[in-house]
């Protein structure tokens, strides 16, 4: 099956500092990824959309300033956590979804997740 | 707006006893139905997927799940339970294969020797 990475696996930073976190498609280009919050012993809540090329839809709630996502490339998705504060220690996690076409089977919508990023803010 | 609902955020069976994990939808538009389950510390792997095929839906680890419409149910089964199926199990629902999920609040399965 295809693989989606994440980078870094673990993140420690301060109150106040930005954080990257990175979402690949390492064997399929994704057209769209999704980046989902998890709170401990929590569902994983939908954050954002993110489509190649274009601005990102975020859901009701989620302040697009201080999440910016980046969808520059086809395999590529960035999510920064601006301005960091403890409340935005989370497990944050990426998926990305790409379109196949069978034989005899017709149009295949995947989506697959990547391993998560522990973010946690002191 | 589609939903979810997993009754019991908690199962514990034995060892080698049926798993029943339940999943309840609500869809304006036929549902794209998941199983995914998440072990500490890790991302999501999917277990089986519903894509308004058939409506047994076999998966991976010996996990299968029935679509019933006319129970909006989607529940998990597994025939035999083994210790390394100890985990976190969501169910999800989108409109589209390719669409963002909405996941269902998990349910924490425990194996008992």
């Amino acid at each position: 099956g295809a693989v989606v990475s994440q980078h870094p696996s673990r993140v420690i930073c301060k109150s106040g500092t930005s954080v990257k976190i990175e979402c690949r498609s390492l064997d399929f280009q994704a057209t769209t990824m999704f980046w989902y919050r998890q709170f401990p012993k929590k569902s994983l809540m939908l954050m954002a959309t993110s489509n190649e090329g274009s601005k990102a839809t975020y859901e009701q709630g989620v302040e697009k300033d201080k999440f910016l996502i980046n969808h520059a490339s086809l395999t590529l998705s960035t999510l920064t956590v601006t301005s960091a504060h403890p409340e935005d220690s989370s497990f944050y996690i990426c998926s990305a979804s790409s379109i196949r076409l069978a034989a005899n089977k017709g149009v295949s919508y995947e989506q697959y997740f990547g391993p998560g990023t522990r973010l946690t803010v002191t | 707006a589609q939903s979810v609902t997993q009754l019991g955020s908690h199962v514990s069976v034995s060892e080698g006893a049926l798993v029943l994990l339940r999943c309840n939808y609500s869809s304006s538009v036929p549902p794209y139905l998941f199983w995914y389950v998440q072990y500490p510390n890790q991302g999501l792997q999917l277990l089986l997927k519903y894509t308004s095929a058939a409506t047994l839906v076999k998966g991976i680890n010996g996990f299968e799940a029935e679509f019933k419409k006319s129970e909006t149910s989607f529940h998990l089964t597994k025939p035999s339970a083994h210790m390394s199926d100890a985990a976190e199990y969501f169910c999800a629902v989108s409109r589209f294969g390719n669409e963002k999920l909405t996941f269902g609040t998990g349910t924490r399965l425990t194996i008992i020797p």
